[in-house]
């Protein structure tokens, strides 16, 4: 079956800009998370949506930095007045959720990367 | 709070050779641990994950890892290493409360012909 999905995979923008981030989860999956992977690092929880809900935000660095996920499904990550700083790569990844969601395995897409110049 | 320490953020080894990844742990709850490779622009890949059931668990291409709590370690060993091995691997944990994963910063494979 298909993968998770995330468009675009390259983003180049100017500071200041207003950026969206789209990921497609495994059909089924209600766990849903974003997280940031600056280069040499390990990817760096930012967002967490169970279900419609956003669960868990507090990875996400400071206010210019917005996620939805409106029917439970796809979600967005969007980042306002973009910054040099944020550019890294966006990492999406589902999971089945639900009571065992310590133990899930998370399913990554192959990420967007963004670049603010 | 949690987190992984991951030692040595470049691996080199002969093919053939045993491959050793080592990961240490922190956690104030019961951790559970995860090996998750990444090939060469490709997303993320769990290898395997340890859940509080036996210590010892095995994963796909061969690799294995050991839960060792008087050592808070869970370090993932290969027998022999393949080129198909070079890769970028990640240990994370996470607990029995909440629902945060922390990922450690990294090692990468170089497996030597």
């Amino acid at each position: 079956g298909a993968g998770v999905s995330q468009t675009p995979s390259n983003k180049v923008t100017e500071k200041g800009k207003y950026v969206e981030l789209r990921c497609d989860p495994i059909s089924g999956h209600t766990a849903l998370y974003w997280y940031r992977q600056s280069l040499g690092q390990g990817p760096e929880f930012l967002i967490y949506f169970q279900g419609t809900g956003a669960a868990d935000d507090s990875g996400l660095p400071n206010d210019r930095f917005f996620a939805v996920r409106p029917e439970g499904s796809v979600s967005t990550l969007k980042i306002q007045r973009t910054e040099r700083g944020d550019s890294a790569v966006y990492l999406c990844a589902s999971s089945l959720g639900g009571a065992t969601i310590n133990t899930d395995t998370q399913y990554f897409g192959p990420g967007t990367r963004l670049t603010v110049l | 709070a949690q987190s992984v320490t991951q030692l040595g953020s470049h691996v080199s080894v002969s093919e053939g050779a045993l491959v050793l990844l080592r990961c240490n742990y922190s956690s104030s709850v019961p951790p559970y641990l995860f090996w998750y490779v990444q090939y060469p622009n490709q997303g993320l890949q769990l290898l395997l994950k340890y859940t509080s059931a036996a210590t010892l668990v095995k994963g796909i291409n061969g690799f294995e890892a050991e839960f060792k709590k008087s050592e808070t370690s869970f370090h993932l060993t290969k027998p022999s290493a393949h080129m198909s091995d070079a890769a970028e691997y990640f240990c994370a944990v996470s607990g029995s409360t909440g629902n945060q994963f922390y990922f450690g910063t990294g090692t990468s494979l170089t497996v030597i012909p």
